[in-house]
Formats: C-alpha cells, structure tokens, sequence
C-alpha cells in the first residue's frame, strides 16, 4: 500500500515536444504529490507539487493533472528542452508532506535537439 | 540562503569498516531526513527528526544503522561493520513542519 509506481521507466522526445510521465498509487491516505527532478551527481530538486483538492496545477511549462478516483498522477512538460534532460521522480507522502516521501523508480527523460 | 550540505561527497571504505556521514540542513529547518538511493531507484526513506527528536525509522534501518542530531541543528548517519549491500548515495533532506522537502547532493559510499 505504500508502493507508488512510475512509467515509463525511460522516454526519449524531440526538442519542443510533450514529455508526460506517469505515476499510480495505492494509499488513499496520500495527500501530497511532488515531482523532483534529478541531474546526475546532484539530488533531486523540487518542480512542482499538488495537493489532491485540486485536479490540475501549473508552473511555467510544467503542469501536474491529477485523477483522484483513479488515483494517477502525470506531469507534463510542455515545448520540452535538451536542458530538461534528466531523471524525473514523482513522490508521494501523508500530512502535506510533513512525512516521509515515497518516491516512484523514476523516469529517465532525453530531450533530442 | 545556502542549501542542504552533505559531507563527506564520496566515501571509500573496505567491508567491515564504520563510516559516519554528516548533513547541514537549510537554517531554521526543523525536520531532517534520510533516505538511501541505489542506482536506477528512487530514493528510499531511512529516518527522520523534527528537532533532536528521532520520530520514525524505517524497517530498511538495521540495527548497524544509527541517526544522530543531537543539537536539533546538523545530523550524523553513522554505519557500523559496513556491507557491500551498503553501497549507495545517501541523501539528506531538511524542511519546515508542512513545507517541502530540500534535498542536498548526497553521500555516495562505495564498499570495497
């Protein structure tokens, strides 16, 4: 019931492209979705982050649509960049994030120029 | 406003050895987390502490695991008799109570 699972597990998309990255869960007690992303050698850095209250949110070219009765969540990136080549999380936790994060085996994206 | 700091960033031990890492978090932050990441995975939670408090271990926290932050302020992670399923990127995060979690860049262990 922890479990959260991501796909695909790598994607390749053309410069100005849609990249969109899957992720499903079981826990119905989560309540806290961010997506990190992660260059190699660093940590993963916050993108974007949304609460279930609300179905869609969006930053700049990335947005998270969120289904709650289905319990799925995608990020998209939208006219996406060499420069957003790079190893996506999504992540899952309780009480608005005060708790543990449970994090999806990840998406290694590559943006072809 | 400086970032979560992990160091050492790489350590090189022989099986057997203890090793001890240390994590900085952002000032003011009151929780402190962590997690080990193996590669291809996504990070995995070990522990956390809301001030010097340790509220919650992982089962993946064997008893030669131990978490430290004695002060509230700074965290050691210290591995005793270290495995080589031990490699991995160690990985610190500090927030506020309700706020997001803020990763550093992480101890990678290599075991001989």
């Amino acid at each position: 019931q922890q479990q959260v699972k991501q796909s695909p597990q790598s994607l390749i998309v053309q410069k100005g492209g849609i990249s969109i990255i899957n992720c499903a869960y079981e826990n119905t007690a989560f309540d806290y979705f961010p997506w990190y992303q992660q260059f190699p050698g660093k940590g993963p850095a916050l993108l974007i982050a949304i609460r279930p209250d609300v179905s869609e949110k969006k930053e700049g070219r990335f947005t998270i649509s969120f289904n709650k009765s289905a319990k799925q969540f995608s990020l998209h990136i939208m006219d996406s960049q060499p420069g957003d080549s790079a190893t996506y999380f999504c992540a899952a936790s309780m009480w608005a994030g005060a708790q543990k994060l449970v994090f999806g085996q990840g998406t290694r994206l590559t943006i072809n120029p | 406003d400086t970032g979560v700091s992990q160091d050492p960033r790489h350590k090189i031990t022989k099986r057997g050895q203890n090793v001890t890492f240390r994590c900085d978090p952002i000032s003011e932050h009151n929780r402190l987390y962590w997690y080990r990441q193996t590669l291809g995975q996504g990070p995995e939670f070990l522990t956390y502490f809301q001030n010097e408090a340790q509220l919650e271990k992982s089962r993946l926290l064997s008893d030669r695991f131990s978490a430290e932050r004695p002060k509230g302020s700074f965290s050691t992670l210290e591995i005793q008799r270290t495995e080589q399923g031990d490699s991995a990127m160690y990985l610190c995060a500090s927030s506020l109570v309700n706020q997001p979690q803020h990763f550093g860049d992480g101890t990678r262990l290599s075991i001989l």
